[in-house]
């Protein structure tokens, strides 16, 4: 159980277009989720809590008008990335909370993102 | 706010032999501490968490840590490495609020023959 999906898990794209990034959490309702962002051989880094039904919270730093998230259900977020330059380039990774589940976070495998 | 610190980004170790990666955190305020292992192009694992009690605690794969308040750490430990724990490993903080986590840098197990 506590499976959570991301598509794709890859994608290639032309710099100035969107890409929209879809985290399924495939046998629970998730009361949040998470996007992460990972560059090369570092940590992940924390963009923005998405609770269902609300607006996401972004951390310090990340344009919310370049990273779109929408909640639409307990079961999915997107994350769309925006008129996307090579610079986002990098391993997206979603993560979502099981009610009932104190404080564990169920990951999702990453979706790598290559603007050209 | 806190931080973690995984002083360690490589470990090469040999198959059969007994590894350690540390972890030291900082935070004014009661904490919860995670290990997740990931493996290349994957997203993480959760290898073990303390959230409160014993302060050792064990995990999938013959992972264990132990929590040391006195130290801020929380280093984790196998007694015996396969080639197969090859992999990245992440030291996360959790002090509870919207269950945000901050992550270590993460640490490089290379196991070799």
């Amino acid at each position: 159980g506590a499976v959570v999906s991301q598509h794709p898990s890859r994608v290639i794209c032309k710099s100035g277009t969107s890409v929209k990034i879809e985290c399924r959490s495939l046998d629970f309702q998730a009361t949040t989720m998470f996007w992460y962002r990972q560059f090369p051989k570092k940590s992940l880094m924390l963009m923005a809590t998405s609770n269902e039904g609300s607006k996401a919270t972004y951390e310090q730093g990340v344009e919310k008008d370049k990273f779109l998230i929408n909640h639409a259900s307990l079961t999915l977020s997107t994350l769309t990335v925006t008129s996307a330059h090579p610079e986002d380039s990098s391993f997206y990774i979603c993560s979502a909370t099981l009610l009932r589940s104190h404080n564990e976070q169920f990951f999702g495998p990453g979706t790598r993102l290559t603007v050209l | 706010a806190q931080s973690v610190t995984q002083l360690d980004s490589q470990v090469p170790v040999f198959e059969e032999a007994p590894v350690e990666l540390r972890c030291n955190y900082s935070s004014s305020v009661s904490v919860y501490l995670f290990w997740y292992v990931q493996y290349p192009n994957q997203g993480l694992q959760l290898l073990l968490k303390y959230l409160s009690g014993s302060t050792l605690v064990k995990g999938i794969n013959g992972f264990e840590a132990e929590f040391n308040k006195s130290q801020t750490s929380f280093h984790l430990r196998k007694p015996s490495v396969h080639i197969s724990d090859t992999a990245e490993y992440f030291c996360a903080v959790e002090t509870g609020t919207a269950s945000k986590l901050t992550f270590g840098t993460g640490t490089r197990l290379q196991v070799t023959l």
